[in-house]
């Protein structure tokens, strides 16, 4: 069926290292949000992409929307501790807003 | 910001136990609230829409009869979970949107509800 894709599933870096997890769909998206949820917490939004090829950036926070709409991509760079934490994407392939499996961050100071 | 509060954070019971579980929205109103169940290291699963003042929309696999919904107002869902066994043990979290934005908008999510069924 239509779902969000993300991978990877895991990563682990050292501090300082940079970080990317990427998410598609099967369909075009009219928007992409990204959420991080800390170990035993709830997911917190971060931003949504909304344009073809938009990219947005939160500080070392970088997010990239494709230009078909249809992928998305976060990029960490100069990763540290406090990033410690699951990413997910969520978009609406069909309608209700779908989460992607989650990128499962670990840094290792 | 949006503030959703969630109720109980945490629950352990025995099994047959029926559970209820609170989702308020604190400074906006939401005539639409989402619940969530989340497996260990796993993602969200959307369980149901919850309407204010009409019928949940429950999804595909979701009993109805077993995970019931009710959005009497526009800052309160509940979701009671009736005679729990151990398989119903789980992260349960609700989101809403503020009424106010249309559907694009992001949801606000309450801490969870970590529920476990001895």
């Amino acid at each position: 069926g239509q779902q969000v894709m993300q991978i990877p599933q895991y990563q682990h870096v050292q501090e300082g290292e940079d970080f990317t997890t990427y998410c598609n769909s099967s369909t075009t998206l009219s928007n992409i949000q990204w959420y991080k949820q800390r170990p035993g917490g709830h997911p917190v939004f971060l931003i949504q992409l909304v344009k073809s090829g938009e990219v947005k950036k939160q500080k070392r926070l970088t997010f990239q929307f494709g230009e078909a709409k249809k992928n998305s991509s976060l990029h960490i760079t100069a990763t540290q501790t406090t990033d410690v934490g699951t990413y997910f994407c969520a978009g609406r392939p069909s309608g209700k807003l779908i989460f992607g499996q989650g990128t499962e961050l670990s840094v290792k100071p | 910001g949006a503030v959703v509060s969630q109720h109980p954070s945490r629950v352990i019971c025995k099994s047959g136990t029926s559970v209820k579980i609170e989702c308020r929205s604190l400074d906006f109103q939401a005539t639409t609230m989402f619940w969530y169940r989340q497996f260990p290291k796993q993602s969200l699963m959307l369980m149901a829409t919850s309407n204010e003042g009409s019928k949940a929309t429950y999804e595909q696999g979701v009993e109805k009869d077993k995970f019931l919904i009710n959005h009497a107002s526009l800052t309160l869902s509940t979701l009671t979970v009736t005679s729990a066994h151990p398989e119903d043990s789980s992260f349960y979290i609700c989101s809403a949107r503020d009424r106010g934005f249309n559907s694009n908008q992001p949801q606000h999510f309450g801490d969870g509800t970590r529920l476990s069924i001895l």
